[in-house]
């Protein structure tokens, strides 16, 4: 089956301090993958998509297609990032990843 | 309306009752989700709804699970007998078509089964 996989959890890191979540997939060609976002008592909103090779927030992603992954980075975390952030698929498969906890510690 | 709005909210519902969530999806998309969020976990895809017709619904976790929508607007997620095991947040997301753009999610109902 198809799918995405955020091998972590939970990640912590102190604030400043480079932040990389990692999501790799298993789709043949090319997945239109994004990142979602939740911080505490919002709702799940949009952080990137792959195909707009964008920056929002000071995050980054881009499609390794010969790693398979969409590892999500940042340079410099700030305590405002720590929140739940999943990694999805779009198209023919709905399941997300099972998402990554990160903590950005002062 | 301006977003996926997701009623009620909160529902306190006692064990074996049946419930109904409500999402009201952004007005246009054609597409509709389902998804379960439970303490501590990740997000549970349960249907998909493309119009009226549901091409994916290999997530609903048992038959006392079942979702409609009609108009290609309104979707109702119908929870039967419900256990403790069902107390989640029930996520509502649409988008435009299945085949652009991502999600947006309403806030959810927090449903809890005691």
């Amino acid at each position: 089956a198809q799918r995405v996989t955020q091998p972590e959890k939970l990640l912590s890191v102190f604030k400043g301090a480079p932040v990389e979540l990692k999501c790799n997939y298993s789709y043949s060609g090319s997945p239109e993958l994004f990142w979602y976002v939740q911080y505490s008592r919002q709702r799940l909103q949009l952080l990137l998509r792959h195909i707009s090779r964008e920056s929002i927030k000071g995050f980054t992603a881009d499609l390794n297609k010969g790693e398979t992954s969409f590892h999500l980075k940042k340079p410099f975390a700030q305590e405002e990032d720590s929140a739940m952030y999943y990694c999805a698929p779009f198209g023919n498969d709905m399941r997300f990843g099972a998402g990554t906890r990160l903590t950005v510690k002062p | 309306g301006a977003g996926v709005s997701q009623s009620p909210s909160n529902k306190v519902t006692e064990k074996g009752k049946d419930v109904e969530l409500r999402c009201d999806p952004i007005s246009g998309h054609t597409a509709l989700y389902w998804y379960r969020q439970s303490l501590g976990q990740g997000l549970e895809f349960l249907i998909y709804f493309q119009g009226n017709s549901a091409p994916d619904k290999s997530g609903l976790p048992s038959d006392r699970f079942s979702a409609e929508r009609t108009g290609g607007s309104v979707s109702t997620l119908t929870i039967q007998r419900t256990q403790q095991e069902d107390s989640a947040v029930y996520l509502c997301a649409s988008s435009l078509a299945r085949i652009l753009g991502g999600y947006t999610f309403g806030s959810g109902t927090r449903l809890t089964v005691v």
